[in-house]
């Protein structure tokens, strides 16, 4: 059974626009990951949260985790057309164990 | 520079054929993870290993084998029992096995039917 939920599943935007991309659990998370994909590549680790309430930045794109840990979300301010790609959420729902993952959301930016 | 390696970039099977992806480290991690991604579906676990000369399955595992001989090296092998077997699949490793350790990927290998 899908463990993480994503939303969307496709995002078109604006070059020039903002947006925001969700990842939500059942269960407590022990850490979340966020990660971008460009298509038929492999995956570039962006942020990592773990903490109830934390927010990272880096650049134009700032990720937060719920207090409860079970949502977080990707937001990217000012959108270019270099953030095109697949984001996934990942996650630590074990310890011990492997990553599950979101679907991923597919991101396109228009120029 | 450090890094996984995933080889060959691109597969082809034909009926009845076992083949074996490559993946490679050299970032000293202790444990590797193999994922299978399918369209719209995101990624699956196939196999996973903490340490050397253990592994265990995952979500799917079926039609798969593994091996951990090495620390730097995590094979794959897609067995004639994989029905399906045509995805894109990625290798990954983290410096310890569990929590709050991101793991980093390769580049992938995409497996096709012939």
């Amino acid at each position: 059974s899908q463990e993480l939920e994503q939303s969307p599943q496709s995002l078109i935007v604006q070059e020039g626009k903002n947006l925001t991309i969700n990842c939500t659990s059942s269960k407590t998370l022990y850490g979340l990951y966020w990660y971008k994909q460009k298509y038929g590549e492999g995956l570039i680790f962006l942020m990592m949260l773990q903490k109830g309430g934390e927010e990272k930045s880096h650049e134009k794109i700032t990720a937060k985790l719920d207090e409860k840990k079970q949502q977080s979300s990707l937001h990217i301010t000012a959108s270019q057309p270099s953030h095109a790609g697949i984001y996934l959420c990942g996650a630590d729902i074990q310890a011990g164990t492997a990553l599950i993952f979101g679907k991923g959301t597919t991101l396109s930016v228009s120029s | 520079d450090g890094g996984i390696t995933q080889s060959p970039k691109y597969l082809f099977r034909k009926e009845g054929q076992n083949v074996t992806l490559s993946c490679e480290q050299n970032l000293n991690h202790d444990a590797m993870y193999w994922y299978r991604q399918d369209p719209g579906q995101g990624l699956r676990l196939i196999y996973y290993s903490q340490i050397v000369n253990d592994f265990q399955k995952g979500d799917i595992a079926e039609g798969y084998s593994v091996s951990r001989e090495k620390k730097e090296s995590f094979p794959l092998t897609v067995t004639s029992a994989q029905k399906n077997p045509t995805a894109f699949y990625l290798c990954a490793s983290s410096i310890v096995p569990g929590l709050a350790q991101p793991q980093h990927f390769g580049d992938g290998t995409r497996l096709s039917i012939l």
